[in-house]
This record gives structure tokens, sequence and C-alpha cells, in this order.
């Protein structure tokens, strides 16, 4: 099964950008639909992106539709989300977790705060 | 969009108890269902999906039930390993996805 670590989390400004990576391990992410998966501190979980394995279609949920992107590079077994315009209340752990309906694997995690 | 709420949000049980939780969809899923378990700066862990199909290596005393809007998830003998937080999930049609609120099983 494939394992997912993120990074590219930290502070940052109302206002700023941030792109996370979730880097794959073994030669089976292009078989996988992946999503980001976002947990605010001391709440539950909230889907925001989901992308195909071809990488088409793309979806968001409203909370984040217009400034954030969800893309992949299978040659590079790599998810991403560029996340623009951030917000206080963007302010969580994001997951990068697989599967087009269920979701199986999930990383570990990491935590973005937006914060001036 | 399809809202999930889940019951109760906490439940206080002990070891060798058998504890339900429900999660109610705002309108009809067929089953397109999953169960989470959550532990405390863990990344969640899938136990269950299509609402009764136990994923490969969760423990039998895990379980789902349901159909159409309401479903439920079982343990039929808690063990000190299982008080985390669970999150159901509908996966019915294309997304938006969501997920219940949660419920926190403590001892």
């Amino acid at each position: 099964e494939v394992q997912l670590v993120e990074s590219g989390g930290g502070l940052v400004q109302p206002g700023g950008s941030l792109r996370l990576s979730c880097a794959a391990s073994g030669n089976t992410f292009s078989s996988y639909s992946m999503n980001w998966v976002r947990q605010a501190p001391g709440k539950g979980l909230e889907w925001i992106s989901y992308i195909s394995k071809s990488s088409s279609p793309k979806y968001y949920a409203d909370s984040v539709k217009g400034r954030f992107t969800i893309s992949r590079d299978n040659a590079k077994n790599s998810l991403y989300l560029q996340m623009n315009s951030l917000r206080a209340e963007d302010t969580a752990v994001y997951y990068c977790a697989g599967g087009a309906n269920w979701f199986d694997p999930w990383g570990q995690g990491t935590l973005v705060t937006v914060s001036s | 969009d399809i809202q999930m709420t889940q019951s109760p949000s906490s439940l206080s049980a002990s070891v060798g108890d058998r504890v339900t939780v429900t999660c109610r969809a705002s309108q009809g899923i067929s089953n397109a269902l999953a169960w989470y378990q959550q532990k405390p700066g863990k990344a969640p862990k899938l136990l269950l999906y299509g609402a009764s199909r136990l994923e490969s290596g969760v423990p039998s005393r895990f379980s789902g039930s349901g159909s159409g809007t309401d479903y439920i998830l079982t343990i039929s003998s808690l063990q000190p390993e299982d008080f985390a937080t669970y999150y159901c999930q509908q996966y019915y049609t294309t997304p938006p996805y969501s997920f219940g609120q949660g419920t926190k099983l403590e001892i």
C-alpha cells in the first residue's frame, strides 16, 4: 500500500499563500484518486478537495473554492495544494488521503497556522 | 449538499461494553458510508466502508449496519485501545464529501 507524507505547513499571515505537498512512496500513486482533508484545532474533519488519477475532474469544498488549487504529478508521485488568500479560519492540520470514495491511506498531516 | 449528523457527540463507556454510534444523512445515501477512528495527534484510520464492509486488519468487534439515511457503528466489546473519536463520512455521488461531527468515546 502507498504511504503518504505531507510537508509545507507553517505559519503564514492572513492573505498570504502556502503550497502543501504530499509525497507518496511506492509505484502505485498514479492508481489513486487523491484528496485533501483538514481538521481545525479541536474540531472535526472537513473534506476540502479531490483530484482524479488523471487530474480531471477536480472538486472543491465551497469554503476553499477559488482560493485553493489541487494538482498532482504522477511522475513525481506527488500531490499538491496551492493555498492563496489564506484566512484565520484556514488554520488546521491538513491531511492528504487516497481514495475515490472512502479515504485510505492517510498521511500524518501538516499544520498550517494563519495568523499575524 | 448532504449533511451528516452523528449522535451522541460524546459517550462514556467501560471496557467490555457494547457501544453504538449513529449517523444520519440529510438524504438517502444507499450505503455509501465509511467509518473512521481517530486517536489524539494521529491521522484517521478507516474502519468500515459500504456501511458494513470491514477494512482489512480491523478487528471483528467493529461492525456497521443501516440503510437509507440511518447508519450505526457498533463495537461489540470495548477494548482499551478503542477509546478514540469516531467519524462517519458519506461518499454518495460526486464530491463534495462530508463527515459527521464526530463521537468521542471516553472511559
